[in-house]
C-alpha cells in the first residue's frame, strides 16, 4: 500500500522551461515533506522540504507547493537547467519526525531537453 | 569530505553468505537511518538510532538482518545468510536537530549471486 504517490514514472521538459513534478500522499498523520534528487549510482540529495503549516516553500529555482486537503504537494523548477536531469523523490514523515524514517515515492525521472 | 560516507561501495557475494556494510554519518549528527533501495522503488526504510540506542526497526527487517552503533558514531548493517532478494542498494543517513532533514551516503550496492 504506497502511502505516498508519484504517478509519473518519467517527464520530459525542454530547458529554461518550467518542470513541475506531483506527489500525493494518503497518511493524515504526514506533517512534513521532502523532495530528494539522485543521480545514479549516488545516494539522494536533500533539495526542499516543507511543513504542513505552510502551503509554500522557495528556495532559488525550486518552490514546492502543499495543498493539505487534497493531500497534494508538487515541486516547480523554474527555469529547468540540463543538470536538473535526475530522478526526484518526494518523501513524507509525522509529525516529530525521527523514529519513523521516511516514506518515499518511487520517483519521478525528469529528463531536460537542451 | 564531511558527508555521509559507506563502504564498500559495492558488494558481490555468494547466496548463504554473511556481509556487513559500514556507515560513517556526518559527525555533529546523533540520529542514523538505514534504508534499502530496490529497482524502480524508492528506498524504504529498515531501522534507525538515536546515538547508540536503536529505537525503531521496519517489519523489512528480518531476522537475518542486525544493525549496530556502538558508540554512536558510526553504524554497521549485517546480512546473514544471503538471498538473492537481498540484492539491493542498502542507503546510510543521518540527521541532527531537525529529524525529518536526512542526509544520505552514496550508498553499498549488493548483488547476491
Amino acid at each position: 500500500d504506497q502511502q505516498v504517490k508519484q504517478n509519473s514514472p518519467s517527464l520530459s521538459v525542454q530547458e529554461g522551461r518550467i518542470s513541475i513534478l506531483n506527489c500525493d500522499y494518503t497518511n493524515s498523520m504526514f506533517d512534513y515533506f521532502l523532495w530528494y534528487k539522485k543521480y545514479p549510482a549516488e545516494g539522494p540529495t536533500f533539495l526542499i522540504s516543507i511543513s504542513s503549516i505552510k502551503d509554500k516553500n522557495e528556495d532559488g529555482r525550486f518552490t514546492v507547493f502543499l495543498n493539505k486537503s487534497a493531500k497534494h504537494l508538487s515541486l516547480h523548477i523554474v527555469p529547468s537547467q540540463p543538470g536538473d536531469s535526475a530522478v526526484y523523490f518526494c518523501a513524507a514523515s509525522p509529525a516529530g519526525g525521527g523514529a519513523d524514517g521516511l516514506t518515499f515515492g518511487k520517483g519521478t525521472h525528469l529528463i531536460i531537453q537542451p | 569530505d564531511t558527508g555521509v560516507s559507506q563502504n564498500p561501495r559495492h558488494k558481490i557475494t555468494k547466496r548463504g553468505q554473511n556481509v556487513t556494510f559500514r556507515c560513517d554519518p556526518i559527525s555533529e549528527h546523533n540520529r542514523l537511518y538505514w534504508y534499502r533501495q530496490t529497482l524502480g522503488q524508492g528506498p524504504e526504510f529498515l531501522t534507525y538510532f538515536q546515538n547508540e540506542a536503536q529505537l525503531e526497526k521496519s517489519r523489512l527487517l528480518s531476522d537475518r538482518f542486525s544493525a549496530e552503533r556502538p558508540k554512536g558514531s558510526f553504524s554497521t548493517l549485517e546480512i546473514q545468510r544471503t538471498e538473492q532478494g537481498d540484492s539491493a542498494m542498502y542507503l546510510c543517513a543521518s540527521s541532527f536537530w531537525i529529524p525529518n532533514e536526512q542526509f544520505f551516503g552514496p550508498g553499498t550496492r549488493l548483488t547476491v549471486l
